[in-house]
């Protein structure tokens, strides 16, 4: 089946720092994908729909400006966390819809800790 | 925006068991109900998933049905096994894309 990757796995920085994760779709191109945040033993919130080409759109509530998002090409899309802080640690995770109606392939997630 | 509640929290049972998980929603626009099995660390993987126009399926062990009226659609896992345990979130979509995950479900199979 459809791979997602998502790298790093695991990621330490220092309070007002940036960190860059990357989501790839590993044999087959989506033109969009999607960024969830997970804290612990909670659900996944969707955050934004990654488009190819043009800008994300945020769910409500998520800011644009501190949660970057990239999708340069047809098998990457990029979360850049700006400023992070504490309250930003958080398992991130990245979906990416294959061709079937319903088939949504999501990442292994990107443990993000900020200190 | 959709609403998705999922119960029980936890669930401890015996193996050879079933287990029923409990979902409703709140758009009567979504149309696709996924359910997903995630284990610590890891993403969520799609174990069974329904459609509005059906009102129940089933994969071996596993099923799922659908109430469209109420609302609300259940997981039934029977003759539950160890290696069941893990987190299971239920999920709601009007596009097949965007998913609305419930607040998941920790199932302890006891051997």
């Amino acid at each position: 089946g459809a791979v997602v990757s998502q790298h790093p796995s695991w990621v330490i920085c220092k309070s007002g720092t940036s960190v860059k994760i990357e989501c790839r779709s590993l044999d087959f191109q989506a033109t969009t994908m999607f960024w969830y945040r997970q804290f612990p033993k909670q659900s996944l919130m969707l955050m934004a729909t990654s488009n190819e080409g043009s800008k994300a759109t945020y769910e409500q509530g998520v800011e644009k400006d501190k949660f970057l998002i990239n999708h340069a090409s047809l098998t990457l899309s990029t979360l850049t966390v700006t400023s992070a802080h504490p309250e930003d640690s958080s398992f991130y995770i990245c979906s990416a819809p294959g061709q079937g109606a319903g088939e949504q392939y999501f990442g292994p997630g990107t443990r993000l800790t900020v200190t | 925006g959709e609403n998705v509640e999922q119960h029980p929290s936890t669930l401890s049972v015996q193996e050879g068991d079933s287990a029923v998980i409990k979902c409703t929603y709140s758009d009567s626009a979504s149309n696709y109900f996924p359910w997903y099995k995630q284990e610590l660390g890891k993403g969520p993987q799609l174990i069974i998933d329904i459609r509005s126009n059906v009102g129940e399926k089933k994969d071996q062990r596993i099923a799922v049905t659908l109430n469209k009226t109420a609302k609300h659609f259940s997981l039934h896992i029977t003759e539950t096994q160890p290696e069941d345990s893990a987190v299971y979130f239920c999920a709601a979509s009007t596009d097949f894309n965007k998913f609305y995950f419930g607040s998941g479900t920790k199932l302890n199979v006891k051997p």
